[in-house]
């Protein structure tokens, strides 16, 4: 599986949009790129997942660029209750192990 | 649907004791997945089963841990005996599991809390 490098941890403001940037140098053709989200005292949830260029659903964008080295998830105008852990996770189709790194923990504030 | 139900939500024991933590799916999902995370080690899935049959222990940490999953409905991790190391959140979480598409979603459930002193 493709190796994935986030920042440890990043803060922002409230109602500003948040970027965080994953790096997976050795993804493979097959690999999908997914982000999860994991609360204080709760289990990971699926947010978004995508191929190549932009996936946009309610609650985040991922964009991958053209060589798919790297992914951002962004997330519109945070607010308190955005603070959390979030995950990269790199996989091939059809893959059904999720192997999660160390994530960004992300922080809001007020 | 009510999700992932797992149980207990906290459990402390003593070391040496026999540890059952519980898993129901959600309904008609063919995968299920046990986690544990620590601030050390962070989520490691220990094993998944796929239409009630392992697919994949190699996570299990030794041979004091245990899994089974009798039914589509059912699962259990099971340590004995318990070391204060084995102190974490274990995850359930279940899965589609049809194998024929991107990485599928996995719902994870709320976990049980485990200390052993």
């Amino acid at each position: 599986l493709a190796k994935t490098t986030q920042p440890i941890s990043m803060d922002s403001y409230e109602g500003q949009e948040v970027n965080i940037t994953c790096s997976h140098n050795n993804i493979a053709t097959n690999d999908y790129i997914t982000w999860y989200q994991q609360f204080p005292s709760q289990g990971p949830r699926f947010i978004i997942q995508g191929y190549k260029t932009k996936v946009t659903n309610e609650v985040a964008s991922l964009f991958i660029p053209a060589d798919r080295k790297s992914s951002t998830l962004s997330l519109p105008r945070v607010s308190l209750s955005d603070t959390a852990v979030y995950y990269c996770l790199v996989g091939p189709f059809g893959n059904e192990k999720l192997t999660f790194g160390t994530g960004t923990r992300l922080t809001i504030i007020p | 649907d009510a999700g992932v139900i797992q149980s207990p939500r906290h459990e402390v024991t003593e070391m040496g004791q026999e540890v059952t933590l519980r898993c129901k799916p959600i309904s008609g999902h063919n995968s299920l997945f046990w986690y544990r995370q620590t601030m050390m080690r962070g989520l490691e899935l220990l094993i998944y089963f796929n239409n009630n049959v392992p697919i994949d222990d190699s996570g299990m940490p030794e041979d004091r841990f245990s899994a089974k999953m009798p039914n589509a409905s059912f699962s259990t991790l099971k340590i004995q005996p318990s070391e204060p190391r084995d102190s974490a959140v274990y995850f359930c979480a279940s899965s589609l599991g049809v194998g024929r598409g991107p990485q599928e979603t996995q719902y994870f459930g709320p976990g049980t809390r485990l200390l052993v002193l």
